[in-house]
């Protein structure tokens, strides 16, 4: 069966420091993946999307970035945090077969918050 | 440009009680319309999802939504809700490529 993987769970950072968040998706190929964060009293909101290694798709203008060195790797990334970056962070993957994509599965999520 | 509303933030609801959350989006052609709970400090779970046919879809733990195009709404409802139903709820809208829109979303209580 299908699994995704998100890590950390919590994490706190002082602003102006770097962020790396991972995810992983295992028991499939070729996945699309996603990067959502819930900022505080707010929905979801899409801030990268990927079809396929080194295909990313910045659905927002942000202070983050996106990389996908792997199949079922993506990774979020930002040199320098700001405080406007805490939020919950999810990371999200559909089966790219349009025929065979029933819906998106998420990860646990990280909860990120910059001081 | 597609866009969900969920008017109620905060809902709280006696148990055996029934529930309804409301739902509306924006999207320029047939929506995929979805709905999620996040238990506290969880990840979004799918409780059920609408594509196209019948307009009153059935999910998993005894929740139903019904799509209305007329009055672009995909309404969340239980007959009677649980304490374990103490969640946040999400609407989402999309298509085939799950870049989803998703509302505010919608906090509900149970009370004893």
């Amino acid at each position: 069966s299908q699994t995704i993987h998100q890590w950390p769970a919590t994490l706190v950072q002082p602003v102006g420091s770097p962020l790396s968040l991972e995810c992983t998706v295992e028991g499939t190929s070729n996945p699309n993946l996603y990067w959502y964060r819930q900022a505080a009293g707010r929905g979801l909101q899409l801030l990268f999307y990927s079809v396929g290694i080194g295909q990313i798709s910045s659905e927002v203008p942000q202070n983050l970035s996106a990389s996908r060195p792997q199949d079922r790797q993506f990774i979020l990334s930002s040199k320098k945090l700001l405080l406007s970056d805490s939020g919950f962070y999810l990371c999200a993957w559909s089966v790219r077969d349009r025929a065979l994509n029933t819906e998106a599965f998420f990860g646990q999520g990280t909860r990120l918050t910059v001081v | 440009a597609q866009s969900v509303t969920q008017p109620d933030i905060h809902i709280t609801v006696s148990e055996g009680a029934s529930l309804e959350l409301r739902c509306n989006y924006s999207y320029g052609a047939t929506p995929y319309l979805f709905w999620y709970v996040q238990s506290p400090g969880q990840g979004l779970q799918l409780l059920l999802k609408y594509f196209s046919g019948d307009t009153l879809v059935q999910g998993i733990k005894g929740f139903e939504a019904e799509f209305k195009r007329s009055q672009s709404s995909f309404n969340l409802r239980k007959p009677s809700v649980h304490w374990s139903d103490a969640a946040e709820y999400f609407c989402a809208v999309g298509a085939y490529d799950y870049k989803l829109s998703f509302g505010a979303g919608t906090t509900v209580t149970v009370r004893a």
